[in-house]
C-alpha cells in the first residue's frame, strides 16, 4: 500500500515548455486536489476531481489543466510553463465518506522554469 | 471567498515552553477543521483534527480549541521538543463539501 504517489519528484522547465505530473493512490479514494505551495501563501488548490471522469476548478487554476481518465489517477498538466508556476506541487487524496476526512499526500514535486 | 487567516507565521520557543497556533475561518458553515504537520521537506501530514460538535479534543501532547461563535480555532502544543520543529498548516472545510481551505503556515521553531 503505496498511499499517494507523484511523479517525478524534482523538474526543470524552460519557459513555454509543457510537462504533465502525475498522481497516483492505491487507497481507492474518490476526491483528488492538486495544491501548489509557495513560501508564506501556504497551500492553494489548483483543480481537484470527485470522482473519475470529472474535474473542477480550484482558486488558482489558471495556466493548468487536469484529468481524471482512471479513479486512480490525477494528471496535473502545464500546456506552456510560465516562471509564475515555480513551486512544490501537491497532489491529495481522501475519501467521500459524506463527512470530511483526512487528506493524504503526496511527496512533492518541485518544479523550477526557467 | 472562503478564507483561513493564520498567526503566528513564525514562532520560536525554548524546548519544554508550549506552543499556540491561532486560526479564524470565514465560512461560518465549515465544520471540519483538521491541523497538518509538514516537516522540511516532506510531504503535509494530519496531526490532529477536530469537528464542530466539540469544543476541544486532546492527543498527548497537542491539543486544539474550537470557538463557532468567534469562527476560530487554535493548536497547543505543550512540553515542546525539537522534534516539533516544522510548519504546521490548519485548514477548515464544510460537511459534504469538496475543498479544504488552508491556513498560510506556521513555521514553529524549538530550541534545545
Amino acid at each position: 500500500n503505496a498511499g499517494v504517489t507523484q511523479t517525478p519528484k524534482f523538474r526543470v522547465l524552460k519557459t513555454g515548455q509543457s510537462m504533465t505530473l502525475l498522481c497516483a493512490q492505491d487507497m481507492n479514494h474518490e476526491y483528488m486536489y492538486w495544491y501548489r505551495q509557495d513560501p508564506g501563501m501556504g497551500l492553494r488548490l489548483i483543480h481537484y476531481s470527485v470522482g473519475e471522469g470529472t474535474t473542477a476548478k480550484g482558486e488558482v487554476p489558471d495556466g493548468y489543466n487536469v484529468s481524471r481518465l482512471k479513479k486512480q489517477n490525477f494528471l496535473l498538466g502545464l500546456e506552456s510553463a510560465a516562471p509564475s508556476q515555480t513551486s512544490v506541487y501537491f497532489c491529495a487524496s481522501r475519501f467521500n465518506t459524506g463527512g470530511n476526512t483526512e487528506a493524504f499526500f503526496g511527496q512533492g514535486t518541485r518544479l523550477t522554469v526557467v | 471567498g472562503e478564507n483561513v487567516e493564520q498567526h503566528p507565521s513564525t514562532l520560536s520557543v525554548q524546548e519544554g515552553d508550549s506552543a499556540v497556533i491561532k486560526c479564524t475561518y470565514s465560512d461560518s458553515a465549515s465544520n471540519y477543521f483538521p491541523w497538518y504537520k509538514q516537516e522540511l521537506g516532506k510531504r503535509p501530514q494530519l496531526i490532529i483534527d477536530i469537528r464542530s460538535n466539540v469544543g476541544e479534543k486532546k492527543d498527548q501532547r497537542i491539543a486544539v480549541t474550537l470557538n463557532k461563535t468567534a469562527k476560530h480555532f487554535s493548536l497547543h502544543i505543550t512540553e515542546t521538543q525539537p522534534e516539533d520543529s516544522a510548519v504546521y498548516f490548519c485548514a477548515a472545510s464544510r460537511g459534504g463539501g469538496f475543498k479544504t481551505i488552508f491556513g498560510a503556515g506556521t513555521r514553529l521553531f524549538v530550541k534545545a
